[in-house]
Order: C-alpha cells, then structure tokens, then sequence
C-alpha cells in the first residue's frame, strides 16, 4: 500500500522567492512519484515524475523535485515563484512495475498563493 | 495537443437519480481511470479499466457504481441512484501504459446532488 503526506495545506511566497512544497510518502515497494498542478478550475497537469532514473528531476515551468529514498521525501522546488505558479498542488505515487491499471495514491494538496 | 475531455463540466441531479459522466480518453491510450475529489479533499481514485473490463477499483467504487467503454472513444462512469455524499469533482484519465506512464486528466465534470 502507498500513501502521501504533504506538510503543510497552504504555502504563502513572495514572487521572486524559493517556492518549497513539501512531500513524504510511504511504500511497501519502489514508488513512482508524481508532482501534479491544479489551476483554478482546471483539471491536473502533469508537472514532473520520478520513475528511478535519475533522482533529480526538472518538470515544466522551472519546477524540478529530488526523490530522496532515507528520508522517503519527494519535495518540489523552484528558485522564483512567478505569480503564475498560484494553485494546488498535488503530490502522488504509485507502486513501481504496475503492469494493471495502477492506481495513483494523493496527497492532500498544497495551495500556493504567491504574493506581489 | 491531446486532451482528455469530460462532459458536462457541471451536472446537478436530484437524490437517488442516476447520472453518467462522460469522458473521451486519448485516442492511442490503453488505461482509464475515474477519480473523484470532494469538495476540500483529496483526489480518490475510483476505478481502472483496461482492455474492456476492470482491473482495479476502490472500496468506494461500489454497486452504485459502473463504467462502460461503450464504442471505441468514449469511457462513462454510471451512478445508479445519487446520494448527497456523491457530490464532488470527477476526473477521467488515461494513459498509454500503467505506472511509469503519466495519467492526462479531464477537466473534470463537478456533480451536485440536491
């Protein structure tokens, strides 16, 4: 079984700040990992995924997460918040090697409001 | 670019009536999914389905529940009679293989039982 903590519900940044979302997961097998954005009133857009190569993995618009297996952390980063990066995000995995309809596990989500 | 599509956006239905969400996959992709988020929680996944039958669901997926790849492009979810607990966001996904592949979602359709 896998699950996914996001600490924290609400994230607050000034544009032009680092912007850290935090994700811990649990996995009784190797995870895939998955960073998700949700736009108002729009659907979820891929921002990056893990799936064992590297551990450092760059996403769209300047995100990038490094998979860390000691601490079964996946947290998402970007350098300068852009007043754009405002939405939720969503954390999620899924056991590595599905070959069935695998299902994708969420975190609670993060709600990133960047301020001027 | 391909899109997943889900129809309609916003659907409201009165207890105990049945209601089917709709959703056009990616054409070339061989895995579907509904999840749902209510209102302030998180995404649940619901069911997945491949090669016409399903191949995992969710202890909510009950027999409330049912989805159907009636033709070759569109993959519906059926709740049979609506209870005010079904109100939430429904997303369909697809992809092209299980786990290593990403999902693509819907937009979503938000369903409102009253």
């Amino acid at each position: 079984a896998q699950s996914v903590t996001q600490l924290g519900s609400h994230v607050s940044v000034s544009e032009g700040a680092l912007v850290l979302l935090r994700c811990n997961y649990s996995s009784s097998v190797p995870p895939y990992l998955f960073w998700y954005v949700q736009y108002p009133n729009q659907g979820l857009q891929l921002l990056l995924k893990y799936t064992s190569a590297a551990t450092l993995v760059k996403g769209i618009n300047g995100f990038e997460a490094e998979f860390k297996k000691s601490e079964t952390s996946f947290h998402l980063t970007k350098p300068s918040a852009h007043m754009s990066d405002a939405a939720e995000y969503f954390c999620a995995v899924t056991a590595a090697g599905e070959t069935s309809g695998s299902r994708l596990t969420f975190g609670e989500g993060t709600q990133l409001t960047v301020n001027p | 670019e391909p899109e997943v599509t889900q129809t309609p956006s916003h659907q409201v239905t009165q207890m105990g009536q049945e209601v089917i969400l709709r959703c056009v996959p990616i054409s070339n992709h061989l895995y579907f999914y509904w999840y749902r988020q209510i209102l302030g929680q998180k995404v649940e996944f619901l069911v997945s389905f491949y090669n016409n039958e399903i191949s995992e669901k969710s202890e909510i997926f009950d027999d409330q529940f049912s989805v159907e790849r009636p033709d070759g492009s569109n993959f519906t979810l059926k709740i049979r009679s609506t209870k005010l607990e079904d109100s939430a966001m429904y997303f369909c996904a697809s992809s092209e293989l299980a786990g290593i592949t990403e999902a693509f979602f819907g937009q979503g359709t938000r369903l409102t039982v009253v």
